[in-house]
């Protein structure tokens, strides 16, 4: 069956970098885009962007430009959402999410991101 | 990208029927069939309800269906249960090849 398995909640100070992590199994890897979404506290879902998973070619959201970085390893079929200079305002949940045109299908569960001194 | 209008919250009895509306523009739900609902329930990840406008996933009850006339998509839950109290998202691609979702309904089962 498709799982996609988030790496677990972060606890970061302000300026840090965090890197999460999103598993695929059960299907060809490469075969679908992995999309990224935000939840912010009290928000609701956010489109961060995608990234090609054939070609490793990113797309960002207005937003989501110059600290965000999407990336993938295919040799284990993981996807990697990367926030440098961390703010305040990053707290939130973050989701993986399997996609094809129609939109996203299976998600991963979550993982919270807290930006806090 | 703007987000796509959802009324905030909805309420209705157990059996009753709800319906939401999602309204963008012609360049996102007006202009494609890739429309989608989400079930998010706190804590959990959110679940494929519908897709395309109106298909629904092996598994998803046939309680709910999914439309769109113009600019505007709609979710129906039918036979409101008490698990169906939820936050409902809509989903469309849009023209510049990207994705919006709606500001979310919050549903709850009287």
């Amino acid at each position: 069956q498709v799982q996609l398995v988030q790496s677990g909640s972060e606890l970061k100070p302000p300026g840090a970098s965090v890197k999460v992590s999103c598993k695929a199994s059960g299907y060809t890897f490469t075969g679908y885009a992995m999309n990224w979404v935000r939840q912010a506290p009290g928000q609701g879902l956010e489109w961060m962007g995608w990234i090609n998973t054939k070609t490793g070619s990113p797309m960002y959201a207005q937003g989501f430009t110059g600290r965000f970085v999407f990336s993938l390893d295919t040799s284990v079929s993981t996807a990697y959402l990367q926030i440098n200079g961390l703010k305040a305002e990053d707290t939130a949940v973050y989701y993986c999410a399997r996609t094809l045109q129609s939109g996203p299908d299976y998600w991963g569960q979550g993982t919270l991101v807290t930006v806090s001194s | 990208q703007s987000a796509l209008t959802q009324p905030a919250s909805l309420s209705g009895s157990p059996g009753q029927s709800i319906t939401i509306s999602c309204t963008g523009t012609s360049s996102d739900v007006g202009g494609y069939k890739f429309v989608s609902w989400y079930q998010h329930h706190p804590g959990k990840a959110p679940k494929l309800m519908i897709y395309d406008v109106s298909n629904r996933p092996s598994g998803v009850s046939n309680r709910f269906s999914g439309s769109k006339s113009g600019n505007t998509a709609s979710l129906t839950i039918s036979g409101l249960q008490a698990e169906d109290e939820a936050d409902y998202y809509c989903s469309s691609y849009t023209t510049s090849s990207t994705r919006v979702f709606g500001g979310g309904t919050k549903v709850t089962v009287l």
